[in-house]
């Protein structure tokens, strides 16, 4: 059972462009979070979606910041015009359907974005 | 979700147990503690996590104090591969329209020596 798969793990971007951060869920998890760590930072929530909806985008920066998990295909988060403090480490986690006892979630290895 | 509150950094000689402490003392009687690890930039690793009674697998073993205030995560048999930083976490178990974020802290980094 592959775990979750994160592309691209490093991506580059010069300021101005946009960033596509893309995240395939454990097989069977329709559950994805989307977490950022900042150099010599802690982890923060940004995001929580189901299929087709978002369910807490309360850690979400108010602008250029966006993300879907459509019926089909990947949880994409989207950066747009991209400035050098976006550079972070984004982590995207999934988790299977609730259930009180077992909701924990399992983390990709990342994508780490720089923008020169 | 309760605050927890973690020593900043711990030594282990490898091939010991060790022991990481976790203080909840303002933890709800429905919230679960969660542990999760992060290896020097990888992403963050489900550990363990319990309610009310101890719990074991074959990563550690958790332990939780009969009023809940505070637990410790028991890694038997320490390895240098289990240099890493350590993270207590307290949540509610949601219902699936509330959201399920994690909140991390500063968490214990837990050095293995040889």
């Amino acid at each position: 059972n592959a775990g979750v798969m994160q592309n691209p793990r490093h991506l580059v971007r010069r300021r101005g462009q946009e960033a596509r951060l893309r995240c395939s869920p454990m097989k069977g998890h329709s559950h994805v979070y989307w977490y950022r760590q900042l150099p010599e930072e802690g982890l923060k929530f940004m995001v929580y979606l189901q299929k087709e909806n978002i369910i807490d985008e309360s850690g979400m920066p108010k602008e250029r910041f966006s993300a879907e998990f459509p019926k089909e295909g990947p949880s994409i988060l989207r950066i747009q015009q991209v400035v050098r403090g976006d550079s972070a480490a984004y982590f995207c986690a999934s988790s299977p359907p609730f259930v009180a006892s077992r909701n924990e979630q399992y983390f990709g290895p990342g994508t780490r974005l720089t923008v020169t | 979700d309760a605050k927890t509150t973690q020593p900043p950094s711990m030594d282990c000689a490898e091939g010991r147990a060790a022991n990481l402490p976790c203080n909840h003392s303002t933890i709800s009687g429905n919230e679960y503690v969660y542990w999760y690890r992060q290896i020097h930039s990888q992403g963050p690793q489900y550990i363990i996590h319990g309610l009310k009674n101890n719990e074991t697998n074959e990563m550690a073993s958790l332990i939780i104090t009969e009023d809940r205030k505070s637990s410790t995560l028991i890694l038997p048999h320490a390895t240098l591969r289990d240099t890493a930083v350590y993270y207590c976490i307290v949540r509610v178990a949601q219902r699936e329209t509330s959201g399920s974020r994690l909140t991390f802290g500063e968490g214990t980094q837990l050095t293995v020596n040889p």
